[in-house]
């Protein structure tokens, strides 16, 4: 069985500062990490690692993938207020026939800016 | 396009009451899915769909049925609430099979008493 585990569970940081999220995972036939921010409401995509593209940078927010470790990291650089949030893992295994992808998510990380 | 969209917003219901949460989409994706989720618990795959017409169980089933009759629409269905089903509902849809693709829906609020 697919497995994600996340940490912190949660965390306050004061604006400027910069904050790392931690996620490890166990996967059959590993095919991607995918990283989401989830402010009220929605989970929004963030970024997908796979096996060929272990890094990825947005602004301020990056991420990397160690395959050898089975784990990631979300590193927000100078947050701000709007960074505040519950991030969320999941991990996808590669392809099945007849069957929808199915993602297994981390239980998140509740990240908190204070001004 | 109004993407993802779901119905209610909010809803109470009393243990052993019934009622069906509505899914719609106007992205004409083939994959639909229902999603619960938990504090702490991450979001996990009640109901998936591959397809108008089709279903299939996803990784927490029981207590819960669904229907694809139309490819836009994905009903999730309580046929005897528990309190144990009080939770936030997501449904998503996605044009493949790949996570990345999903598009998720602003979730319904339950509360069964």
């Amino acid at each position: 069985e697919d497995k994600v585990v996340q940490s912190p569970l949660s965390l306050v940081v004061h604006e400027g500062d910069t904050v790392t999220l931690n996620c490890s995972y166990e996967v059959t036939n590993f095919r991607s990490l995918l990283w989401y921010k989830q402010e009220k409401k929605a989970p929004t995509f963030l970024f997908m690692l796979t096996s060929s593209g272990i890094e990825k940078k947005s602004g301020r927010l990056s991420s990397i993938l160690d395959k050898k470790e089975l784990s990631s990291i979300l590193n927000i650089t100078a947050t701000q207020t709007g960074d505040s949030a519950i991030y969320l893992c999941a991990v996808e295994p590669s392809r099945r026939k007849a069957a929808g992808n199915k993602l297994t998510f981390g239980g998140g990380t509740r990240v908190l800016v204070k001004p | 396009n109004a993407g993802v969209t779901q119905t209610p917003k909010f809803r109470v219901l009393k243990t052993g009451q019934s009622m069906t949460l509505l899914c719609a989409q106007d992205m004409n994706h083939e994959y639909m899915y229902w999603y619960r989720q938990d504090p702490g618990m991450g979001l996990r795959l009640i109901h998936y769909s591959v397809g108008e017409g089709t279903t299939a169980k996803g990784e927490v089933p029981d207590g819960y049925n669904v229907s694809r009759l139309k490819k836009q629409n994905f009903l999730l269905g309580l046929e005897s609430a528990a309190p144990s089903q009080t939770s936030v509902y997501f449904c998503a849809s996605s044009y493949s099979e790949w996570g990345e693709t999903q598009y998720f829906g602003p979730g319904t609020r339950l509360l069964v008493l």
